[in-house]
Protein backbone atom coordinates (compact mmCIF):
# COMPACT_ATOMS: atom_id res chain seq x y z
CA UNK A 1 0.00 0.00 0.00
CA UNK A 2 0.57 3.86 -0.22
CA UNK A 3 3.08 4.96 2.77
CA UNK A 4 3.45 8.92 3.44
CA UNK A 5 3.93 11.28 0.73
CA UNK A 6 4.94 14.72 0.66
CA UNK A 7 5.00 17.51 -1.61
CA UNK A 8 6.43 19.24 -2.48
CA UNK A 9 9.78 17.34 -2.05
CA UNK A 10 12.10 20.70 -2.68
CA UNK A 11 11.34 24.20 -2.02
CA UNK A 12 13.42 27.24 -2.66
CA UNK A 13 11.79 30.79 -0.86
CA UNK A 14 13.29 33.72 -1.02
CA UNK A 15 13.25 35.55 2.34
CA UNK A 16 9.73 36.97 3.46
CA UNK A 17 7.62 34.30 1.22
CA UNK A 18 4.97 32.14 2.69
CA UNK A 19 4.93 28.49 1.85
CA UNK A 20 2.93 25.72 2.39
CA UNK A 21 3.97 22.23 2.79
CA UNK A 22 1.05 19.07 2.51
CA UNK A 23 1.53 15.87 3.67
CA UNK A 24 -0.45 12.95 3.17
CA UNK A 25 -0.80 10.48 5.49
CA UNK A 26 -1.50 6.53 5.26
CA UNK A 27 -4.97 6.37 4.95
CA UNK A 28 -6.56 5.24 8.31
CA UNK A 29 -3.98 6.40 10.26
CA UNK A 30 -5.59 8.62 13.17
CA UNK A 31 -1.80 10.25 14.34
CA UNK A 32 -0.25 12.38 12.32
CA UNK A 33 3.13 14.58 13.32
CA UNK A 34 5.15 17.07 11.55
CA UNK A 35 8.58 17.37 12.50
CA UNK A 36 11.64 19.86 11.74
CA UNK A 37 15.15 18.10 10.55
CA UNK A 38 18.15 20.92 10.58
CA UNK A 39 21.15 19.75 8.61
CA UNK A 40 23.21 17.26 11.01
CA UNK A 41 20.37 17.20 13.00
CA UNK A 42 17.60 14.44 14.71
CA UNK A 43 13.90 15.53 13.49
CA UNK A 44 12.49 17.51 16.32
CA UNK A 45 9.12 17.48 17.18
CA UNK A 46 7.13 20.34 15.80
CA UNK A 47 2.89 20.11 16.23
CA UNK A 48 0.69 16.66 16.82
CA UNK A 49 -2.77 16.09 15.30
CA UNK A 50 -5.27 12.97 16.27
CA UNK A 51 -7.66 13.43 13.41
CA UNK A 52 -8.50 16.84 12.76
CA UNK A 53 -7.57 17.67 16.48
CA UNK A 54 -4.69 19.72 16.52
CA UNK A 55 -3.18 18.32 20.32
CA UNK A 56 0.23 19.34 20.85
CA UNK A 57 2.00 22.35 18.71
CA UNK A 58 4.63 23.28 21.86
CA UNK A 59 7.44 22.39 19.31
CA UNK A 60 6.06 25.33 16.81
CA UNK A 61 9.37 27.72 17.11
CA UNK A 62 7.22 30.72 16.24
CA UNK A 63 3.23 32.69 15.40
CA UNK A 64 4.84 32.01 12.13
CA UNK A 65 4.24 28.00 11.53
CA UNK A 66 0.85 27.42 11.10
CA UNK A 67 -0.54 23.97 10.78
CA UNK A 68 -3.77 22.50 9.85
CA UNK A 69 -5.66 18.99 9.29
CA UNK A 70 -9.45 20.07 8.64
CA UNK A 71 -10.78 16.44 7.42
CA UNK A 72 -8.54 14.20 9.60
CA UNK A 73 -6.41 13.19 6.52
CA UNK A 74 -4.49 15.55 4.16
CA UNK A 75 -2.62 18.11 6.46
CA UNK A 76 -0.62 21.39 5.57
CA UNK A 77 2.27 22.73 7.27
CA UNK A 78 2.23 26.49 6.34
CA UNK A 79 5.28 29.06 7.03
CA UNK A 80 4.60 32.83 6.84
CA UNK A 81 7.56 35.02 5.97
CA UNK A 82 9.72 32.54 5.89
CA UNK A 83 13.26 33.50 7.09
CA UNK A 84 16.93 31.95 6.64
CA UNK A 85 17.04 29.89 9.67
CA UNK A 86 13.40 27.95 8.95
CA UNK A 87 15.53 25.72 6.41
CA UNK A 88 15.84 22.75 6.98
CA UNK A 89 13.56 19.42 5.87
CA UNK A 90 10.29 19.08 7.19
CA UNK A 91 9.83 15.50 8.25
CA UNK A 92 5.68 14.17 8.43
CA UNK A 93 4.51 10.62 9.77
CA UNK A 94 1.70 9.37 10.66
CA UNK A 95 0.57 6.22 12.84
CA UNK A 96 -2.42 4.20 13.35
CA UNK A 97 -2.64 4.47 17.14
CA UNK A 98 -3.23 7.80 19.03
CA UNK A 99 0.17 9.37 19.98
CA UNK A 100 1.72 7.12 17.84
CA UNK A 101 3.26 5.20 20.93
CA UNK A 102 3.90 1.77 18.65
CA UNK A 103 5.03 3.26 15.28
CA UNK A 104 5.24 6.02 12.96
CA UNK A 105 5.67 6.40 9.83
CA UNK A 106 7.24 8.85 8.03
CA UNK A 107 7.41 10.65 4.51
CA UNK A 108 10.46 11.65 2.65
CA UNK A 109 10.46 15.03 3.85
CA UNK A 110 10.88 18.26 2.04
CA UNK A 111 13.66 20.21 2.15
CA UNK A 112 13.11 23.92 2.43
CA UNK A 113 15.70 26.37 1.75
CA UNK A 114 15.48 30.34 2.27
CA UNK A 115 17.51 32.13 0.05
CA UNK B 1 11.47 14.13 30.72
CA UNK B 2 12.75 12.24 27.94
CA UNK B 3 15.83 12.60 25.63
CA UNK B 4 17.90 10.48 23.93
CA UNK B 5 21.92 10.46 23.67
CA UNK B 6 23.84 8.66 20.68
CA UNK B 7 27.41 8.38 21.15
CA UNK B 8 29.97 8.97 18.14
CA UNK B 9 27.73 11.06 15.76
CA UNK B 10 30.81 9.47 13.27
CA UNK B 11 31.19 5.68 13.17
CA UNK B 12 33.16 3.71 10.85
CA UNK B 13 33.50 -0.13 10.35
CA UNK B 14 34.97 -2.33 7.94
CA UNK B 15 32.62 -4.52 5.70
CA UNK B 16 32.09 -7.81 7.44
CA UNK B 17 32.96 -6.04 11.17
CA UNK B 18 30.33 -6.11 13.58
CA UNK B 19 28.78 -2.90 13.83
CA UNK B 20 27.78 -0.76 17.29
CA UNK B 21 25.69 2.07 17.87
CA UNK B 22 25.07 3.35 20.64
CA UNK B 23 22.19 4.97 22.34
CA UNK B 24 21.37 6.23 25.77
CA UNK B 25 17.94 7.90 27.08
CA UNK B 26 16.41 9.47 30.28
CA UNK B 27 12.50 8.70 31.05
CA UNK B 28 10.43 9.55 33.45
CA UNK B 29 8.26 6.87 32.54
CA UNK B 30 8.67 3.50 31.29
CA UNK B 31 9.97 3.73 27.82
CA UNK B 32 9.45 2.98 24.19
CA UNK B 33 12.60 2.78 22.31
CA UNK B 34 13.26 2.86 18.68
CA UNK B 35 15.93 2.70 16.42
CA UNK B 36 15.63 4.00 12.76
CA UNK B 37 17.69 4.96 9.71
CA UNK B 38 17.54 7.01 6.82
CA UNK B 39 19.25 7.03 3.59
CA UNK B 40 19.81 10.06 2.04
CA UNK B 41 17.15 11.89 0.57
CA UNK B 42 14.81 9.88 2.12
CA UNK B 43 12.45 9.62 5.29
CA UNK B 44 13.52 7.55 8.37
CA UNK B 45 12.62 4.18 8.14
CA UNK B 46 11.43 1.53 11.18
CA UNK B 47 14.32 -0.66 12.39
CA UNK B 48 13.46 -2.22 15.45
CA UNK B 49 11.23 -1.02 18.48
CA UNK B 50 10.77 -1.80 22.42
CA UNK B 51 7.45 -1.72 23.79
CA UNK B 52 7.44 -4.07 26.53
CA UNK B 53 8.63 -7.97 27.09
CA UNK B 54 11.49 -9.55 25.68
CA UNK B 55 14.42 -7.06 26.16
CA UNK B 56 16.47 -8.14 23.18
CA UNK B 57 14.78 -6.87 20.00
CA UNK B 58 15.55 -8.19 16.56
CA UNK B 59 14.52 -5.64 13.34
CA UNK B 60 15.16 -5.90 10.03
CA UNK B 61 18.80 -6.32 7.67
CA UNK B 62 20.16 -8.48 10.69
CA UNK B 63 19.59 -5.67 13.28
CA UNK B 64 19.45 -6.04 16.75
CA UNK B 65 18.77 -3.81 19.77
CA UNK B 66 18.96 -4.52 23.75
CA UNK B 67 17.09 -2.64 26.59
CA UNK B 68 19.40 -2.50 29.25
CA UNK B 69 17.12 -0.75 31.97
CA UNK B 70 19.79 -0.46 34.78
CA UNK B 71 22.25 1.31 32.09
CA UNK B 72 19.46 3.55 30.68
CA UNK B 73 20.75 2.26 27.59
CA UNK B 74 19.25 0.51 23.24
CA UNK B 75 22.42 -0.03 21.76
CA UNK B 76 21.66 -1.32 18.23
CA UNK B 77 24.40 -4.00 16.81
CA UNK B 78 24.71 -5.89 13.83
CA UNK B 79 27.42 -9.10 13.47
CA UNK B 80 28.68 -8.32 9.96
CA UNK B 81 28.60 -5.14 8.30
CA UNK B 82 27.55 -4.50 4.74
CA UNK B 83 28.35 -2.03 2.38
CA UNK B 84 24.69 -1.00 2.27
CA UNK B 85 24.29 -0.44 6.01
CA UNK B 86 26.30 3.08 5.31
CA UNK B 87 23.36 5.36 6.32
CA UNK B 88 21.95 7.66 9.30
CA UNK B 89 20.91 6.13 12.07
CA UNK B 90 18.72 7.59 14.68
CA UNK B 91 17.73 6.75 18.27
CA UNK B 92 14.23 7.19 19.95
CA UNK B 93 12.06 7.12 23.07
CA UNK B 94 8.09 7.85 23.09
CA UNK B 95 6.97 9.79 25.62
CA UNK B 96 4.40 12.79 24.99
CA UNK B 97 6.05 12.95 21.59
CA UNK B 98 8.89 11.52 19.85
CA UNK B 99 12.50 12.69 21.17
CA UNK B 100 15.35 11.76 18.68
CA UNK B 101 19.11 11.36 18.76
CA UNK B 102 20.87 13.85 16.58
CA UNK B 103 21.93 10.69 14.92
CA UNK B 104 25.04 8.77 14.18
CA UNK B 105 26.37 8.35 10.13
CA UNK B 106 27.70 4.50 9.30
CA UNK B 107 30.42 4.73 7.47
CA UNK B 108 31.20 0.75 6.20
CA UNK B 109 34.76 0.66 4.28
CA UNK B 110 35.44 -2.25 1.64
Amino acid sequence: GAGVSQSPRYKVAKRGQDVALRCDPISGHVSLFWYQQALGQGPEFLTYFQNEAQLDKSGLPSDRFFAERPEGSVSTLKIQRTQQEDSAVYLCASSLTKRGHYEQYFGPGTRLTVT
Amino acid sequence: AQSVTQLGSHVSVSEGALVLLRCNYSSSVPPYLFWYVQYPNQGLQLLLKYTTGATLVKGINGFEAEFKKSETSFHLTKPSAHMSDAAEYFCAVNGNQFYFGTGTSLTVIP
